[in-house]
């Protein structure tokens, strides 16, 4: 199967940083997700990108398919933003099949 | 915006009994999957239903589980004489072309 790395494990922040997330997979894809789980343990979709680049407010995400990459950037962090971010990547092309998800980098924003 | 709901969202089970989680996907949605997370390990793949029936499972999803669907709406997952191991957060996820929801999960402790 596809193995998905994400780095770093872990990040702590002081309340206003900025940061990347990485994410790479070793085969081709057709589909990629970044998620948050939040402290109450819920997935929360932030981007499906399975190529270019897309925002929504202070985050946004880039993957690059061919270089078997994607990044999320977290601007002027705040603490709601901790929790794990999970990358998770599927090779079907259809409406989906089963998701790979990475281990996650876990984010601790402080105040 | 459109949800997926799983019920209860917090279950206690005695080692050997059989527990069914509930989950309603997102009405227009054609695929549904159920994942689960070990406390602290990443998010993985059990099984996937489309048409009424099964389309993909891993190693994982062996006879002591069942998915159903037995009504318009309702998605469940059946684990039958559970072990300690099955504790989890057990995840319903319904999917289209935009990619996919996942509900708030059912905290499952087998004791």
């Amino acid at each position: 199967g596809i193995q998905v790395e994400q780095s770093p494990p872990d990040l702590i922040l002081q309340e206003g940083a900025n940061s990347t997330l990485r994410c790479n997979f070793s085969d081709s894809v057709n589909n990629l997700q970044w998620f948050h789980q939040n402290p109450w343990g819920q997935l929360i979709n932030l981007f499906y990108i399975p190529s270019g680049t897309k925002q929504n407010g202070r985050l946004s995400a880039t993957t690059v398919a061919t270089e078997r990459y994607s990044l999320l950037y977290i601007s002027s962090s705040q603490t709601t933003d901790s929790g794990v971010y999970f990358c998770a990547v599927s090779k079907r092309a259809d409406s989906w099949g089963k998701l790979q998800f990475g281990a996650g980098t876990q984010v601790v924003v402080t105040p | 915006e459109p949800e997926v709901t799983q019920t209860p969202s917090h279950q206690v089970t005695q080692m050997g009994q059989e527990v069914i989680l509930r989950c309603v996907p997102i009405s227009n949605h054609l695929y549904f999957y159920w994942y689960r997370q070990i406390l602290g390990q990443k998010v993985e793949f059990l099984v996937s239903f489309y048409n009424n029936e099964i389309s993909e499972k891993s190693e994982i999803f062996d006879d002591q589980f069942s998915v159903e669907r037995p009504d318009g709406s309702n998605f469940t997952l059946k684990i039958r004489s559970t072990k300690l191991e099955d504790s989890a957060m057990y995840f319903c996820a319904s999917s289209d072309v935009a990619g996919y929801t996942f509900g708030s999960g059912t905290r499952l402790t087998v004791v």
